[in-house]
């Protein structure tokens, strides 16, 4: 079965330091992976996808992914913070049966300090 | 287009009450689904619907149960609620070629 692992629940950067978010997953066929971004009282937004073609994956707002199948890595990262970055941010996996069920990461509070 | 509406945005109940949620998408998306979000533990498939007509269980399905009424409905009914279930619903849908989901603004629930 899939699952991710998102390692601190909490990271807060300093405005125009680099952002690092990292997830971990675990699959048993090449996966599709997911970076969604939450921000306060609202639902979750698409920040990008892997979906098995380049491995260097761009995303909205700046942000970027490399999936990294020896590390079973794809770590979210963005090269100079903003205000506007701070959210929580979820990596998902999809379990790529019929129905394309996601399993979510536990998620990562991002805050950024003036 | 709206994308993907839920109805209430907010409710609280008292334990043993009932409930329905609502959600519509009008994206013509095949998927459908009801994750609940808690602090620390992301988000938990309640259950999904591949098409309609089809419903299934998913990680957290004890308590709720689930209609889905045409393509662009799907519907989350708590029959007697508890605690437990104090969260937020989140519905999503998805055309599934490419797994990318859509989600909903939410529903706070509170149970006392």
């Amino acid at each position: 079965a899939q699952s991710v692992t998102q390692l601190g629940s909490h990271v807060s950067v300093s405005e125009g330091a680099l952002v690092l978010l990292r997830c971990n997953y675990s699959s048993s066929v090449p996966p599709y992976l997911f970076w969604y971004v939450q921000y306060p009282n609202q639902g979750l937004q698409l920040l990008l996808k892997y979906t098995s073609a380049a491995t260097l994956v761009k995303g909205i707002n700046g942000f970027e992914a490399e999936f990294k199948k020896s590390e079973t890595s794809f770590h979210l990262t963005k090269p100079s913070a903003h205000m506007s970055d701070a959210a929580e941010y979820f990596c998902a996996v999809s379990d790529m049966s019929g129905a394309q069920k996601l399993v979510f990461g536990q998620g990562t509070r991002l805050t950024i300090n003036p | 287009n709206a994308g993907v509406t839920q109805t209430p945005k907010f409710q609280v109940l008292k334990t043993g009450q009932s409930m329905t949620l609502q959600c519509a998408q009008d994206m013509n998306h095949n998927s459908m689904y009801w994750y609940r979000q808690d602090p620390g533990m992301g988000l938990r498939l309640i259950y999904y619907s591949a098409s309609e007509g089809t419903t299934d269980k998913g990680e957290v399905p004890n308590g709720y149960n689930v209609s889905r009424l045409n393509k662009r409905e799907f519907s989350l009914r708590l029959e007697s609620a508890a605690p437990s279930q104090t969260s937020v619903y989140f519905c999503a849908s998805t055309l599934r070629r490419e797994g990318v989901q859509f989600f909903g603004p939410g529903t706070r629930l509170t149970v006392l």
